[in-house]
């Protein structure tokens, strides 16, 4: 079983529309969660962090849930521009920085 | 954007032949990483530094090696280029030395190595 894993997608959003995401990981002890954006042929970009309490960035808002041990990330009045790879990232003991494969979105008009 | 930069961005190699790859930061954070990107992979961590002189094994570290000898630079190398080696390779950095700022990594803009 991968560390961490994601619905590769893709998650086909109308533009205007909310699309969700979850992203599992296996590791217990996990310390920290992030959200990571890549555009085709470009390095990944931080999102956002993900903190216990759940946590918004405009229209992004991500969860934690520790006890099923997944994060997740919710888009909500989606834009052309939102249409990415997602991946999220999860940081275990020894500050170890393990991704997971990628969500892919794409938003049409 | 953090300062991180990865020389070359672009090598292409023929088989059995050695490649160096360097990572090099301004921004003293003590934590270096080396991803390698393939289609339907995802990122997968090769090795990864947590100091000067110290480093660990990421889960793809079957034909590299990796060395840090200060702490602005972080070096991979493919010891014998095979073809299964073709990769987009990316560094990323976190935590200030300092212990300011927070925990997240930034990417270098990645190197592209095709090896023939």
């Amino acid at each position: 079983r991968k560390e961490v894993e994601q619905d590769p997608g893709p998650f086909n959003v109308p533009e205007g529309a909310t699309v969700a995401f979850n992203c599992t990981y296996s590791n217990s002890a996990s310390q920290s969660f992030f959200w990571y954006r890549q555009d085709c042929r470009k390095e990944p970009k931080l999102l956002m962090s993900v903190y216990s309490s759940g946590n918004e960035d405009g229209r992004f808002t991500a969860q934690l849930n520790r006890a099923s041990q997944y994060i997740s990330l919710l888009i909500r009045d989606s834009k052309l521009s939102d249409s990415a790879t997602y991946l999220c990232a999860v940081k275990a003991a020894g500050n170890k920085l393990t991704f997971g494969g990628g969500t892919r979105v794409l938003v049409k008009p | 954007d953090a300062g991180i930069t990865q020389s070359p961005r672009h090598k292409v190699t023929e088989t059995g032949t050695p490649v160096t790859l360097r990572c090099h930061q301004t921004e003293n954070h003590r934590y270096m990483y080396w991803y390698r990107q393939d289609p339907g992979h995802g990122l997968r961590l090769i090795h990864y530094s947590y100091g000067v002189k110290d480093t660990d094994k990421g889960e793809v570290s079957d034909g590299y090696s990796v060395s840090r000898s200060k702490t602005e630079d972080f070096l991979l190398t493919l010891e014998s280029a095979t073809s299964s080696q073709t990769s987009v390779y990316f560094c990323a950095i976190s935590e200030s030395v300092s212990g300011t700022g927070g925990t997240e990594a930034f990417f270098g803009q990645g190197t592209r190595l095709t090896v023939v």
